[in-house]
């Protein structure tokens, strides 16, 4: 099976400010990495796909980047509604995998 | 707009049997491949099984072969898991989440996710 790891597994920021949040990937997945929100309580949220394709109605404050084994999320200025956790998720084989996780929370 | 609605879950003794379902509304149901998609409490997520658009091919994590069943009704617009010899271990939330790519096999994109169903496996 792949594994997927992120990191930071948490931190602590402020509205306005830039977060990139990183995914690896334990072998090449090309292209097929996604990126999920999801807020307390709630289901996960799709964001972009294939790495840099953003999901339709996601604000484009919200960027992907990466192939191979390394991923990238950016959130360029932070919003107070982007406070959740994010997780990556390969979908290049099965099992579909994802990573542990990432939670921005407010400093 | 497109929703999905998990139902069935609940409390039940290990070894026991669950039948999960998800309806669909607004959207072809029958054209997408379906998953299901867990979380134990507290926990990451984890694909548990997937099944294309017309029924033809399934797949399922390891940790559920040969336990858990996943089908569908495109006729009445629902995804089904059969959960059988349930473990303590299969306690989390259930959602069902429909696959990004229409009328193909399963692209592992997960566009429309329910709310989730509980079911929590305990003596």
């Amino acid at each position: 099976d792949i594994q997927m790891t992120q990191s930071p597994s948490s931190l602590s920021v402020s509205v306005g400010d830039r977060v990139t949040i990183t995914c690896r990937a334990s072998q090449t997945i090309s292209r097929y990495l996604n990126w999920y929100q999801q807020k307390p309580g709630k289901a996960p949220k799709l964001l972009i796909h294939l790495a840099s394709s953003l999901q339709s109605g996601v604000p484009s404050r919200f960027s992907g980047s990466g192939s191979g084994t390394d991923f990238t999320l950016t959130i360029s200025s932070l919003q107070p509604e982007d406070f959740a956790s994010y997780h990556c998720q390969q979908s290049y084989t099965t099992p579909f995998t994802f990573g542990p996780g990432t939670t921005v929370d407010i400093k | 707009q497109v929703q999905l609605m998990e139902s069935g879950g609940g409390v039940v003794q290990p070894g026991r049997s669950l039948r999960l379902s998800c309806a669909a509304f607004r959207f072809t149901f029958s054209s997408y491949g379906m998953h299901w998609v867990r979380q134990a409490p507290g926990k990451g997520l984890e694909w548990v099984a997937s099944v294309w658009y017309d029924g033809s091919n399934k797949n399922y994590a390891d940790s559920v072969k040969g336990r858990f069943t996943i089908s569908r009704d495109n006729s009445e617009n629902t995804l089904y898991l059969q959960m059988n010899s349930l473990r303590a271990e299969d306690t989390s939330i259930y959602y069902c989440a429909r696959d990004w790519e229409s009328v193909a096999g399963t692209s592992g994109v997960f566009d429309i996710w329910g709310q989730g169903t509980v079911v929590t496996v305990s003596s």
